[in-house]
């Protein structure tokens, strides 16, 4: 069975601080992968998707970036946070082609920005 | 993607169906409806999705009108477990982009 996993679960960085959330995935090949950002009582905002290694669409200008170094592993940075990064991250895999797939979701990393 | 309307909020009795509604009245022919839900602090959970039939599995049951319009998540026995925030989402075939709003704030009641 399939799997996916974020780390860490938490995390408090400073203003103008870099970061670093890894999201990986186990038990399928070439997944479409995704991450979104949920603020506080807010819905889920879609940031970054990629159908392969290295191919990567931003949906909202910002000073994030993904990056996607292996078939499985999706990662999610920043040079310098502001304290609107603030939010909770979640990370999503769907099955790879052309159809109607739903998405599963990884448990989330809770970034607080001070 | 068209654009989904859901209300703030519900209750429902443990036991009782729960029936959550959603309209989706600018629908086209190549979109589909997922339902999702999410359990505080954590990340959504998939539970259906249709396109013009009825659809049932282990979780639920999705009924969409005739006109697809409108569409209605049931939960036939609800459990204290089933308190989340469920989303209704509209999305076309091979699209990489949900638009999540911000669902209906399902509250089961002992």
């Amino acid at each position: 069975s399939q799997t996916i996993h974020q780390w860490p679960a938490t995390l408090v960085q400073p203003v103008g601080s870099p970061l670093s959330l890894e999201c990986t995935v186990e038990g399928t090949s070439n997944p479409n992968l995704y991450w979104y950002r949920q603020a506080a009582g807010r819905g889920l905002q879609l940031l970054f998707y990629s159908v392969g290694i290295g191919q990567i669409s931003s949906e909202v200008p910002q000073n994030l970036s993904a990056s996607r170094p292996q078939d499985r592993q999706f990662i999610l940075s920043s040079k310098k946070l502001l304290l609107s990064d603030s939010g909770f991250y979640l990370c999503a895999w769907s099955p790879q082609g052309y159809g109607s797939y739903e998405q599963y979701f990884g448990p989330g990393t809770r970034l607080t920005v001070t | 993607d068209a654009k989904t309307t859901q209300p703030p909020s519900m209750d429902c009795a443990e036991g009782r169906a729960a029936n959550l509604p959603c309209n989706h009245s600018t629908i086209s022919g190549n979109e589909y409806v997922y339902w999702y839900r999410q359990i505080h602090s954590q990340g959504p959970q998939y539970i259906i999705h249709g396109l013009k039939n009825n659809e049932t599995n282990e979780m639920a049951s999705l009924i969409i009108t005739e006109d697809r319009k409108s569409s209605t998540l049931i939960l036939p026995h609800a459990t204290l477990r089933d308190t989340a925030v469920y989303y209704c989402i509209a999305a076309a075939s091979g699209t990489y982009k949900y638009i999540f709003g911000t669902g209906t704030r399902l509250k089961v009641l002992a």
